[in-house]
């Protein structure tokens, strides 16, 4: 298994706070990407990151922020969580010569109330 | 609007019988597929993966087939184990190396012993 570990691994938090999620690797891959998993759309990129302090957008990144001051550490940052960012988060590395494949994190369930 | 479909959220099987999970895609530029397992409360785990320059991939009991013409995968799992039952994710990139993966919305396999 590769090493990530994310955290917390559940959190509620209420409409208007900040949330921060962690994304820790020990496999010092140069990429990391952050997923939502939701009913109905299965796993969406929200933002990546190809190296430190270099980010990028995904899919839905729309209320979502990332930072990436380490190889090994990759934030995601809701600066004020909505009801609709309720979901599953997952953390992803891959190396630069197969970024299609992916190793995922152990997730984080955030419920916003 | 969704690239990758996976149109049957439920599959169940007997122990020793082939699994056989479906997945279409809309997008033309895709190529490159990939599975991943997920079991509940962890990541989704890399299975398997084939190229458009193929059209089939074998990696033990499970292999990939590719239909590019009509924009389908499919992933035989024989024989099935219980230690098979999770959710099966369909995922598809436009270019090798790219970093955004498109996935499917996923296949619930229960393998009966």
């Amino acid at each position: 298994d590769a090493g990530i570990t994310q955290s917390p691994r559940h959190k509620v938090t209420e409409t208007g706070t900040p949330v921060t999620l962690r994304c820790h690797q020990t496999e010092n891959h140069r990429y990391m990407y952050w997923y939502r998993q939701d009913p109905g759309h299965g796993l969406r990129l929200i933002h990546y990151s190809y190296g430190v302090k270099d980010t990028d957008k995904g899919e839905v990144s729309d209320g979502y922020s990332v930072s990436r001051s380490k190889t090994e550490d990759f934030l995601l940052t809701l600066e004020s969580a909505t009801s609709s960012q309720t979901s599953v988060y997952f953390c992803a590395i891959s190396e630069p010569s197969r970024t299609d494949t992916q190793y995922f994190g152990p997730g984080t369930r955030l419920t916003v109330l | 609007d969704q690239q990758v479909k996976q149109n049957s959220p439920s599959l169940s099987v007997q122990e020793g019988r082939i699994s056989i999970l479906n997945c279409d895609y809309t997008n033309s530029m895709f190529d490159y597929f990939l599975w991943y397992k997920k079991y509940p409360a962890e990541g989704p785990t890399f299975l398997i993966s084939i190229s458009s320059i193929k059209d089939k991939n074998e990696d033990g009991r499970f292999t990939v087939f590719l239909n590019k013409s009509a924009k389908h995968l499919s992933l035989h799992i024989v024989p099935s184990q219980p230690g098979d039952s999770a959710v099966y994710f369909c995922a598809a990139s436009e270019v090798t190396g790219a970093n955004n993966l498109f996935f499917g919305t996923g296949t619930r396999l229960t393998v009966i012993p």
